[in-house]
C-alpha cells in the first residue's frame, strides 16, 4: 500500500466551479504538508504549505489537514481554464525528503 | 537568476549503456533530490544529498549512483540503463533552513528512454 494515496482522476468541471482535491496517508510521522501543480512536460510547482493540521488560504486556493483521520485536501475556488494541470499532494515527515501521491489531472472546460 | 537546470533535457539511450543526468542550481541551497515520475506513481524519490559529500537513499535507489562533490552538482548515474529506468527524471533543492515560502524547487526534466 503506497504511504499516499490519491485519486488519478481525471476531473473535469467548468468554469467557474469549485474544485476539491483530496489524498490520504498513512504515515504517523508525516508533518508537513504540501500541493504543487504540474503543467504538461514541466516541472512541479508548489501551490500551498501547511505545517501539521489546519487550514490555509492562499487567493483562489485553500489547503486542508486533517491528522486525525490523515486527510488533506486542496480547494480551488472560481476555476479557470489556466488551472488544468495535474495536482500533487507531498507529505513530509521533517527529513525534507517529500512523499507524493500518484497526482490528479483536472481539466476545467471554458 | 538561473535557479535549477537539468541537462540533457531528452535523451535516448540502449540497454546497457552509462547514462549520466546533470543537475546544477544556483542557489546554494543545501537539499538537493532526485525523483523519477512515472505513469500511475507520481514522483518516487531515488536518492538525495543534505550538504556535498552527504547522500542517502530513497524509495528506489536500485540501478542509480549519485554524487555530490560541490553543492550546486548533484549528478545522478546510470551504471547499466535497463527499460524499467525509462522514465522523466526531476532534480530539485531547497534551503537549509525551512521557511514559510517555497520549498522544493523543481528542475524542468529530463526526459530518458532506454531502448
Amino acid at each position: 500500500q503506497k504511504e499516499v494515496e490519491q485519486d488519478p482522476g481525471p476531473l473535469s468541471v467548468p468554469e467557474g466551479a469549485i474544485v476539491s482535491l483530496n489524498c490520504t496517508y498513512s504515515n504517523s510521522a508525516f508533518q508537513y504538508f504540501m500541493w504543487y501543480r504540474q503543467y504538461s512536460r514541466k516541472g512541479p510547482e508548489l501551490l500551498m504549505y501547511t505545517y501539521s493540521s489546519g487550514n490555509k488560504e492562499d487567493g483562489r486556493f485553500t489547503a486542508q489537514v486533517d491528522k486525525s483521520s490523515k486527510y488533506i485536501s486542496l480547494f480551488i475556488r472560481d476555476s479557470q481554464p489556466s488551472d488544468s494541470a495535474t495536482y500533487l499532494c507531498a507529505c513530509d515527515t521533517g527529513r525534507r525528503a517529500l512523499t507524493f501521491g500518484s497526482g490528479t489531472r483536472l481539466q476545467v472546460q471554458p | 537568476d538561473a535557479g535549477i537546470t537539468q541537462s540533457p533535457r531528452y535523451k535516448i539511450t540502449e540497454t546497457g549503456r552509462q547514462v549520466t543526468l546533470m543537475c546544477h542550481q544556483t542557489w546554494s541551497h543545501s537539499y538537493m533530490f532526485w525523483y523519477r515520475q512515472d505513469l500511475g506513481h507520481g514522483l518516487r524519490l531515488i536518492y538525495y544529498s543534505a550538504a556535498a559529500d552527504i547522500t542517502d537513499k530513497g524509495e528506489v535507489p536500485d540501478g542509480y549512483v549519485v554524487s555530490r562533490s560541490k553543492t550546486e552538482n548533484f549528478p545522478l548515474t546510470l551504471e547499466s540503463a535497463t527499460r524499467s529506468q525509462t522514465s522523466v527524471y526531476f532534480c530539485a533543492s531547497i534551503p537549509l533552513t525551512r521557511g514559510q515560502g517555497n520549498e522544493q524547487y523543481f528542475g524542468p526534466g529530463t526526459r530518458l528512454t532506454v531502448t
